[in-house]
C-alpha cells in the first residue's frame, strides 16, 4: 500500500506567488525523488536528495529532506505558467527496494 | 539516445480480455519498472524487473504479470480486463534500482481502456 503522503493535493496560486508541496513518510527513506508531470505528458525526473538535511536548489526550485529521512519538500518561488503540472515525491524505504510514489501535487498557476 | 518506448499508446479492450503492453528501455538500462496511473489513485507500482528477474512487486491480483527479455526489454500482460483497469500504464527505465538511488526515465504510457 501507499506508504508516502504527499499534501496538498491541490493548489492553485497566482502568478508570481509562492508554493510548497510536502512529502511524509512513516518509515525512514534510503533516498528521495521529485518528478513533474506536465498535463497529458510522463513523469520527467527533477531531483534527487540522499543525505539527511540535504537542500538543494534548481533556479526557483528549492528541495528539502528533513533530519529523519522521513519528510520531504519542494518549493517553488514566484511561480510561472510553465510551472503547471503535477509533483509526486518518490522513495524508498531502507528496509526494502519497493519504490513508493507519492499521492502528488497539482499545481495550478492563474496568469 | 533513444527515450523509453512504449507500445501500443492507445488500447481499447472490453470486460474479459486480456492484453499485452511492451517497453523498449533506453538503451544500457537493465531496469524496468511498470506503474498505473488513474486519477483517483495516483502512481501505483506494479513490478521491477532486472536482468530477467522480477525484484520487486507491488499490491496486485495475479491477473497482472510481468517479464523481462534478455534485451532489457519488457512486457506486462493483464488478464480478465475488468472495467477498473482502465489506466495509464507507465513503463520506466534506469541504470540501477531506483530505491538504490536510480533515476526513473518514462515513457509516454498506453492508455488503456477497458469497456
Amino acid at each position: 500500500g501507499q506508504q508516502v503522503m504527499q499534501i496538498p493535493q491541490y493548489q492553485h496560486v497566482q502568478e508570481g506567488e509562492d508554493f510548497t508541496t510536502y512529502c511524509n513518510s512513516s518509515t525512514t527513506l534510503s533516498n528521495i525523488q521529485w518528478y513533474k508531470q506536465r498535463p497529458g505528458g510522463h513523469p520527467v525526473f527533477l531531483i534527487q536528495l540522499v543525505k539527511s538535511g540535504e537542500v538543494k536548489k534548481q533556479k526557483r526550485l528549492t528541495f528539502q529532506f528533513g533530519e529523519a529521512k522521513k519528510n520531504s519538500s519542494l518549493h517553488i518561488t514566484a511561480t510561472q505558467t510553465t510551472d503547471v503540472g503535477t509533483y509526486f515525491c518518490a522513495a524508498s524505504p531502507n528496509t526494502g527496494n519497493q519504490f513508493y510514489f507519492g499521492t502528488g501535487t497539482s499545481l495550478t498557476v492563474i496568469p | 539516445k533513444a527515450g523509453v518506448t512504449q507500445t501500443p499508446r492507445y488500447l481499447i479492450k472490453t470486460r474479459g480480455q486480456q492484453v499485452t503492453l511492451s517497453c523498449s528501455p533506453i538503451s544500457g538500462h537493465r531496469s524496468v519498472s511498470w506503474y498505473q496511473q488513474t486519477p483517483g489513485q495516483g502512481l501505483q507500482f506494479l513490478f521491477e524487473y532486472f536482468s530477467e528477474t522480477q525484484r520487486n512487486k507491488g499490491n496486485f491480483p495475479g491477473r497482472f504479470s510481468g517479464r523481462q527479455f534478455s534485451n532489457s526489454r519488457s512486457e506486462m500482460n493483464v488478464s480478465t480486463l475488468e472495467l477498473g483497469d482502465s489506466a495509464l500504464y507507465l513503463c520506466a527505465s534506469s541504470t540501477e534500482d531506483p530505491g538504490a538511488g536510480g533515476k526513473l526515465f518514462f515513457g509516454s504510457g498506453t492508455q488503456l481502456s477497458v469497456l
